[in-house]
């Protein structure tokens, strides 16, 4: 089964710009799927960030579309994300996972595997 | 879009049956079949229990189960086993502005 491991700081400062990594295995990053982040704040439910098809094409939440960026580096079989101007809301676990490609229109699916998250703290 | 609405927890004994509701709106649950749903134990990734409203998995249990009707869906677990306890979570194709709304949450305990 595919696995994917988050990886980054656990704590960034207000303003600054929070890069995650997400590594993934038994899967290659250039397979027909989308490749995603998610969020869940404490105490509140999940927030879709942003999906990336492995064609290149991007799907970003409208809230945050302003700041942030996704990418790709297929040598290492990886996807980042960045996120800029932070704030303590964005405080939260982030994960990443897969997400299958149908085929029809984006977002048309599952996430079918996640990584086990990872906790970001925003705080001075 | 507002998350979709879950109960915060429910419970029940093994052996009995729990449904789980999330109810969203006309622009999300009600108008696309695209309802997943998630059991989540603390520390561990998140897993797939039910995609497209009611289909399972390879590996899901049988015991697992999904609906829709109108704005909310629903996510049935018949025999609850010890394991069954955690969070399950559900999410919603939104359209193409914004893609996917997830549901607040729900605590299962097995008592």
């Amino acid at each position: 089964q595919v696995l994917l491991q988050e990886s980054g700081p656990g704590l960034v400062k207000p303003s600054e710009t929070l890069s995650l990594t997400c590594a993934v295995s038994l899967d290659s990053i250039s397979s027909d799927n989308y490749w995603a982040w998610v969020r869940q704040p404490p105490g509140k439910g999940l927030e879709w960030i942003v999906s990336l098809w492995s064609s290149g094409t991007s799907y970003y939440n409208p809230s945050l579309k302003s700041r942030v960026t996704i990418s790709v580096d297929t040598s290492k079989n990886q996807f980042s994300l960045k996120l800029n101007s932070l704030t303590a809301a964005d405080t939260a676990v982030y994960y990443c996972a897969r997400v299958p490609h149908r085929g029809a229109a984006a977002g048309i699916s599952y996430f079918d595997y996640w990584g086990q998250g990872t906790l970001v703290t925003v705080s001075s | 879009q507002s998350a979709l609405t879950q109960p915060r927890s429910v419970s029940g004994s093994p052996g009995q049956s729990v449904t789980i509701s999330c109810t969203g709106t006309s622009s999300d649950v009600g108008v696309y079949d695209y309802v997943s749903w998630y059991q989540h134990h603390p520390d561990k990734a998140p897993k797939l229990m039910i995609y497209d409203v009611n289909k399972r998995p390879s590996g899901v249990p049988d015991r697992f189960s999904g609906s829709k009707s109108g704005n909310t869906a629903s996510l049935t677990i018949s025999g609850l086993q010890a394991e069954d306890e955690a969070d399950y979570f559900c999410c919603s194709y939104a359209g193409t502005y914004i893609l996917y709304v997830f549901g607040t949450g729900t605590q299962v305990t097995v008592l």
